[in-house]
């Protein structure tokens, strides 16, 4: 089975500028997460979907960040504006059933803010 | 709140000798527990799991891990490495109970530099 998509792989853009990353699960799993990976540092959790609502966006900066995933299938974080302190691999990971289970990650997106 | 310590960021180790990579968690309930690998510039993938029943687990690539509810650890092992071993090793651990759906909080990584 396809794996979990993710692009761009690369982004450089500069503070206060605006980013978007996309995700394209593997098909049919109900869970989406975006997790940030800063540099020396374990994944954590942005927001975390099932089907198309949210079930956890307790660490998400709200006032910069943004994510949808309409229709339940694929969805886009959004940065803006960005600060340097997002400089960060931004991972989306899926899974296909509730409860425990694992979890597929894509290759991540490393973003650069200059 | 759960939390996972990981002690030793970089481990170095050399080619066909044993590796353990150390891992503690925190949880004021049970725990599932589970043990991620990533290589340079990919995701994580899962190397095994624990969710309840024999505290010692296999995973891929000859790798084991051992579920010591009294000492609340979760270590990593692997009798000989190879150089192909050589990665970010994450610890992680999930809440069961967390409202029906999983939440996992990951540490914060062990670096495996497998010497030839």
């Amino acid at each position: 089975e396809a794996g979990v998509a993710q692009s761009p792989r690369y982004k450089i853009i500069e503070k206060r500028q605006s980013v978007a990353f996309w995700c394209n699960p593997i098909s049919g799993h109900a869970t989406l997460y975006w997790y940030q990976q800063i540099l020396g540092q374990g994944p954590k959790l942005l927001i975390q979907f099932q089907n198309n609502g949210v079930v956890d966006d307790s660490q998400l900066p709200k006032d910069r960040f943004s994510a949808e995933r309409l229709k339940g299938v694929d969805s886009t974080l959004k940065i803006q504006p960005a600060k340097l302190e997002d400089s960060a691999v931004y991972l989306c990971a899926s899974s296909g059933l509730v409860g425990v289970n694992e979890q597929f990650f894509g290759p991540g997106t490393r973003l650069t803010v200059l | 709140a759960q939390s996972v310590t990981q002690l030793d960021s970089q481990v170095p180790v050399f080619e066909e000798a044993p590796v353990e990579l150390r891992c503690n968690y925190s949880s004021s309930v049970s725990v599932y527990l589970f043990w991620y690998v990533q290589y340079p510039n990919q995701g994580l993938q899962l190397l095994l799991k624990y969710l309840s029943g024999s505290t010692l687990v296999k995973g891929i690539n000859g790798f084991e891990a051992e579920f010591n509810k009294s000492q609340t650890s979760f270590h990593l092992r692997k009798p000989s490495v190879h150089i192909s071993d050589t990665a970010e090793y994450f610890c992680a651990v999930s809440d069961p109970y967390s409202g029906g759906y999983q939440k996992v909080t990951f540490g914060t990584g062990t670096k495996l530099q497998v010497i030839p």
